[in-house]
């Protein structure tokens, strides 16, 4: 049973373009949600995380925005670039002893230049 | 900081072999993961430890084996090694303060 889910799988975005990737999740007792960012041959980074409180939460050119009442999640790129050209990961967990993260199936982001 | 550091990089072993996949930090960091991803299927869990000298299962733990016997080191083992094995192997460790996981760059492990 896919608790979070991820779409789309795959994503082609022209420079300068916004990229928006979405997440939903079932169960309402996560109350944190990440997204990695991971490029090939690496290990995955963190990129931004949210907690249920706010709505949106922007870093430079990445946004998470959150709709608590729809259970979803969505990371939107600015100005996409060809370095931002990787896998991107959402996840949630709950809290508790030791947080493990439960992870959509990523969605692989190709921006043309 | 090196932050977390997996070994070795790349490995082929042929069925019904074993080996250990070492993974370390040095954040101080009671929380560690092991995870396997496959292409297109994310990250799964194999096991995770609390702390020193405590492990449990995560979703995929069958075939594994872990131990934990220092806060900084949290070795894998893989026991009569299978083709299903094959897979990239993550380690983890989290920051309680901020939940944020560290990952180490990975081995690739090939089972022939």
């Amino acid at each position: 049973q896919q608790q979070v889910k991820q779409s789309p799988q795959s994503l082609i975005v022209q420079k300068g373009g916004i990229s928006i990737i979405n997440c939903a999740y079932e169960n309402t007792a996560f109350d944190y949600f990440p997204w990695y960012q991971q490029f090939p041959g690496k290990g995955p980074a963190l990129l931004i995380a949210i907690r249920p409180d706010v709505s949106e939460k922007k870093e430079g050119r990445f946004t998470i925005s959150f709709n608590k009442s729809a259970k979803q999640f969505s990371l939107h790129i600015m100005d996409s670039q060809p370095g931002d050209s990787a896998t991107y990961f959402c996840a949630a967990s709950k809290g508790g002893n030791n947080r493990k993260l439960i992870w959509g199936l990523g969605t692989s982001l190709a921006v043309n230049p | 900081n090196a932050g977390v550091t997996q070994t070795p990089k790349f490995r082929i072993l042929k069925i019904g072999q074993s080996m250990t996949l070492q993974c370390t930090q040095d954040m101080n960091h009671n929380y560690m993961y092991w995870y396997r991803q496959d292409p297109g299927m994310g990250l799964k869990l194999i096991y995770y430890s609390v702390g020193a000298g405590i492990t449990d299962k995560g979703e995929v733990p069958n075939g594994y084996n872990v131990s934990r016997s220092t806060t900084e080191d949290f070795p894998l083992r893989l026991e009569l090694a299978a083709p299903s094995q094959t897979s990239v192997y993550f380690c983890a460790s989290r920051d309680s303060r901020t939940n944020e996981q560290f990952f180490g760059p990975g081995t690739r492990l090939t089972v022939l």
